[in-house]
């Protein structure tokens, strides 16, 4: 079965500055995505990034890039310039084959931006 | 309007009611999902559908069961409502392929 790890439950960031946000996967699937969702107060959940296992080329999209270390088995969302609207509850994701499976959420990491 | 709807936002009912929480979807995706979050967790897959005869239980489809109407409409029900399925649930649909993943506002359940 497919596991999602996130080992930072809370992470503070000054504003401006980039953040790390850690994910490990455990699949044993050779076919898998990779996403990561914010999730502000309000609640609904925002798509990010994602990642397919065979894209050879870490994503990126504006501010957001995902660190994809296939051997390690690592998804780390960076988040450039960090704005105080980013401050949300952020969650890595997998599903169980490239696009349309079911998603495994892991607990996620509650990100603050400090003025 | 929302590509993915969720009925009702809120909701407040007493233990051993019986519940219904609605899904629809114009994104014209086969695929659909409902999920729950509890305080301080991630989402948990309840039950999913590949199509309209298709339903698979998830994670955690122990005191659910759902009901998948048409291509666009997938419900969840609680049976008997108690206290501890009080949380946050999202119905998402997704594409066959491709990151195409859409969720709901979600609903906010309260068991009392």
């Amino acid at each position: 079965a497919q596991k999602i790890t996130q080992t930072q439950p809370g992470m503070f960031v000054q504003e401006k500055e980039a953040v790390t946000l850690d994910c490990t996967y455990d699949t044993s699937d050779p076919s898998y995505g990779l996403f990561w969702y914010k999730q502000p107060s309000s609640g609904e959940m925002i798509f990010l990034i994602y990642q397919g296992s065979y894209d050879q080329q870490n994503a990126t999209e504006g501010r957001y890039s995902l660190n994809f270390q296939k051997a390690r088995k690592s998804a780390n969302l960076v988040i450039s310039a960090s704005q105080l609207g980013d401050s949300a509850m952020y969650f890595c994701a997998m599903s169980l084959w490239i696009g349309g499976g079911q998603l495994t959420f892991g607990s996620g990491t509650q990100l603050t931006v400090l003025p | 309007d929302a590509d993915v709807t969720q009925t009702p936002r809120n909701r407040i009912t007493k233990t051993g009611k019986r519940i219904m929480l609605e899904c629809s979807q114009t994104k014209g995706h086969d695929r659909m999902y409902w999920y729950r979050q509890d305080p301080g967790l991630g989402l948990r897959l309840i039950y999913y559908s590949f199509d309209v005869k298709d339903i698979n239980k998830g994670e955690i489809s122990d005191g659910y069961s759902v009901s998948r109407q048409a291509q666009a409409k997938f419900s969840l029900s609680l049976e008997s409502a108690i206290p501890n399925q009080t949380a946050l649930y999202f119905c998402a649909t997704s594409e066959q392929t491709g990151n195409g993943y859409t969720f709901g506002s979600g609903t906010r359940l309260t068991v009392v």
